[in-house]
C-alpha cells in the first residue's frame, strides 16, 4: 500500500489478557516507531527500530510491553496482561530512517485499544 | 537523553488571533520537524528545517529554526477554525537518528 496501515484498528480486551498489534510500514522505510498516545495527550515514545541495529527500547512502560520487527518490514506490539491503564491509541510510524534529508514520519491511523 | 520541550500546552484563541507555539531542545539538533494532529485524526507532517535560523512559510504558517539550533516555533496568522488541533514538534540530535517528539501544543478556534 501507500502509507503505513496498523491492524486491528480497535481492539477490546479484557483485564489481564494479552494483545497484539500490527504495523505495516511504507515499502523502504528502514525506520519505524511506536508511540501511545492517551486521550488528549502527546506522543508517547515507546519503541524505535532502525535497520539492523538493535532497538531503542527506553519508552516500553513496563515488561509486559514488547515489540519485534521482521527485518525492515512489519512490526508488532504485544502487551501481555493487559491493565486498564494500557487503554490508548497506539500508533506505529515510519521514516527513512538515518539521516536522510527527507526523513519525515509518516503515521498509520492507529490501534485504538480498550481494556475493559 | 535529548528532551523536546514544548509550550504552551494549550491555547484557545478567538478566529482571526495569532498563534504561535514554541519548541526548544535540551540539546542541539541537526533538524526539527512540525505535525500536525486534527481531532481523531493521526499526526501529519508540515515541514522539516534543517538550518541555522532558517524561516519557512507555508501560507498563514511561519515556522523559524534559532541561530543556536536548539529552538523553534510555529507562528499561525489569523487563525481559521481549519486549524485546530495539535501542534508536534520533532528533533533530531546532532549525533543521533532518532527524533523525539514535544509534547504538543493542543490549539482550539473560537469563531
Amino acid at each position: 500500500g501507500a502509507g503505513v496501515s496498523q491492524s486491528p484498528s480497535n481492539k477490546v480486551t479484557e483485564k489481564g489478557k494479552d494483545v497484539e498489534l500490527r504495523c505495516d510500514p511504507i515499502s523502504g522505510h528502514t525506520a519505524l516507531y511506536w508511540y501511545r498516545q492517551r486521550l488528549g495527550q502527546g506522543l508517547e515514545f515507546l519503541i524505535y527500530f532502525q535497520g539492523n541495529s538493535a532497538p531503542d527500547k527506553s519508552g516500553l512502560p513496563s515488561d509486559r510491553f514488547s515489540a519485534e520487527r521482521t527485518g525492515e518490514s512489519v512490526s508488532t506490539l504485544t502487551i501481555q496482561r493487559t491493565q486498564q491503564e494500557d487503554s490508548a491509541v497506539y500508533l506505529c510510524a515510519s521514516s527513512l530512517g538515518g539521516r536522510k534529508t527527507h526523513n519525515e514520519q509518516f503515521f498509520g491511523p492507529g490501534t485504538r485499544l480498550t481494556v475493559l | 537523553g535529548q528532551q523536546v520541550m514544548q509550550i504552551p500546552q494549550y491555547q484557545h484563541v478567538q478566529e482571526g488571533e495569532d498563534f504561535t507555539t514554541y519548541c526548544n531542545s535540551s540539546t542541539t539538533l541537526s533538524n526539527i520537524q512540525w505535525y500536525k494532529q486534527r481531532p481523531g485524526g493521526h499526526p501529519v507532517f508540515l515541514i522539516q528545517l534543517v538550518k541555522s535560523g532558517e524561516v519557512k512559510k507555508q501560507k498563514r504558517l511561519t515556522f523559524q529554526f534559532g541561530e543556536a539550533k536548539k529552538n523553534s516555533s510555529l507562528h499561525i496568522t489569523a487563525t481559521q477554525t481549519t486549524d485546530v488541533g495539535t501542534y508536534f514538534c520533532a528533533g533530531r540530535g546532532e549525533y543521533g537518528n532518532k527524533l523525539v517528539f514535544g509534547a504538543g501544543t493542543i490549539l482550539r478556534v473560537k469563531s
